[in-house]
């Protein structure tokens, strides 16, 4: 069953934390993405990977920072220099660049 | 200037209707584009991409009006299930996906 798992589902952050989400695909996607959604607003790029070892921010980068350090895995951590975290979290791949985006179920995250 | 813009609705159709959504772009070499839909608290999925010559998928017909730089979804026969939000998104150039804010589509009995 190929796709793209995110975890958890839902995410509460302390003040000062640090918390990292989950995502992972086993659909062979070179190009993995992370967005954030605001309500009444359109899905916002994080950061972006086109290949292991590799990624770009997006346009809101302040306060995240990710690894791609397998194929497989592209975690986002949200940091305490994140003021304003309470969003929906999406991660994405497809199979390079510009090509068709395919999405994980989301991550909810919660300022405590 | 935004871009990707939508008209945000919401469009609220009886079974059976015939609704079309609209959506333009600002840069005009752009590619790709594509029709998401995305329900309540859920992720987006795709609908269909948007070719230059218009595709049909079923009830769904996209256009492409590139001197225009608008893109349209028409939904034929609407039934309830085709309630959601719609997202035009549009490939930025580079490796990046623009998305609209989405047309919110309510489908009544």
């Amino acid at each position: 069953d190929g796709g793209i798992t995110q975890s958890p589902k839902y995410l509460f952050r302390k003040e000062g934390q640090n918390v990292t989400l989950s995502c992972e695909q086993n659909l062979n996607h070179d190009a993995m993405y992370w967005y954030r959604q605001d309500p009444g607003q359109g899905l916002r790029l994080i950061y972006y990977s086109q290949i292991v070892n590799d990624f770009q921010k997006g346009d809101i980068a302040e306060g995240y920072s990710v690894s791609r350090e397998k194929k497989e895995s592209f975690p986002l951590t949200v940091t305490s220099a994140q003021k304003n975290p309470t969003a929906f979290y999406l991660c994405a791949s497809s199979r390079q660049g510009r090509e068709t985006q395919y999405f994980g179920p989301g991550t909810r995250l919660l300022v405590l | 200037r935004k871009e990707v813009e939508q008209d945000p609705g919401p469009f609220n159709v009886p079974e059976g209707a015939t609704v079309a959504f609209n959506c333009t772009y600002s840069n005009s070499a752009s590619q790709s584009f594509f029709w998401y839909r995305q329900d309540c608290r859920k992720e987006p999925k795709l609908l269909m991409s948007v070719y230059s010559s218009g595709n049909e998928d079923g009830r769904f017909t996209a256009q492409l009006n590139r001197a225009s730089q608008y893109i349209s979804l028409l939904i034929r026969d609407s039934k309830l299930s085709d309630s959601a939000t719609y997202l035009c998104v549009v490939n930025g150039g580079a490796n990046n996906l623009f998305f609209g804010t989405g047309t919110r589509l309510t489908v009544i009995p």
